[in-house]
């Protein structure tokens, strides 16, 4: 079974379209986050969600809107994409127990290209 | 702020070889350290962590040891497969972060050959 899975795995686009990203995760976790890796594979965090209650955001444009229907989900809507916006995005769940000294648990990221 | 340095890569060795990437660490306190690794085409899988100094974290013949003193946690590998061929990323989450928030190094490509 999957622990964390997105969908889609790649997601072709154009400039200025709007496009929502899925992440789901089966753990139990209650904390989520949103990662974005650059072309050069440098990880930075955008969003984490507690208990569907956003807790971190670090300084994102805010084209890009997370959204947590339940502390299981955890879904990017990004608005007006720009060319900017291409890279891999990693969703990630902890739970919230012994932090900060956990470990998160990644999925296997969904490739944005914005042509 | 919290950073965390890694050596450049790619780092290209044969198979059987001695791994060593370094990572050092800017951040108050102690916090709590990682090594992930990333094959290709694939998200991120936690190899080892250690959350306190002189800890040694292991995990498939991969080392890691805290070192307070050098603000360190230097991976290394007695011999390396040719599967070991991956990104490994080193990070940490602070000591006073009421949350698990990674930074993360830029990454160091390994590359093993036959």
């Amino acid at each position: 079974d999957t622990a964390v899975s997105q969908t889609p795995k790649y997601l072709v686009t154009q400039m200025g379209n709007d496009k929502s990203i899925k992440c789901e995760q089966n753990l139990g976790h209650d904390t989520m986050y949103w990662y974005k890796q650059d072309s050069k594979k440098f990880l930075k965090i955008m969003f984490s969600y507690n208990n569907k209650e956003l807790i971190i955001n670090e300084t994102v444009p805010n084209r890009f809107s997370p959204k947590s229907p339940d502390k299981a989900h955890l879904n990017l809507h990004i608005n007006s994409l720009e060319l900017g916006d291409s890279a891999v995005y990693f969703c990630a769940s902890s739970p919230s127990t012994g932090r900060p000294r956990v470990e998160q648990y990644f999925g296997p990221g969904t490739r944005l290209t914005v042509t | 702020g919290n950073s965390v340095t890694q050596m450049e890569g790619p780092v290209t060795l044969s198979e059987e070889a001695f791994l060593t990437i370094n990572c050092t660490y800017t951040a108050t306190g102690y916090p709590s350290l990682f090594w992930y690794v990333q094959y290709p085409g694939e998200g991120l899988q936690l190899l080892l962590k250690a959350t306190k100094a002189d800890d040694k974290g292991s995990n498939k013949g991969f080392e890691a040891t805290y070192r307070k003193e050098t603000t360190s946690f230097h991976l290394e590998k007695g011999s390396v497969q040719v599967s070991d061929s991956a990104v490994y990323f080193c990070a940490l989450t602070p000591m006073n972060s009421g949350y698990s928030t990674l930074t993360f190094g830029k990454g160091t490509m390994l590359l093993v050959s036959p």
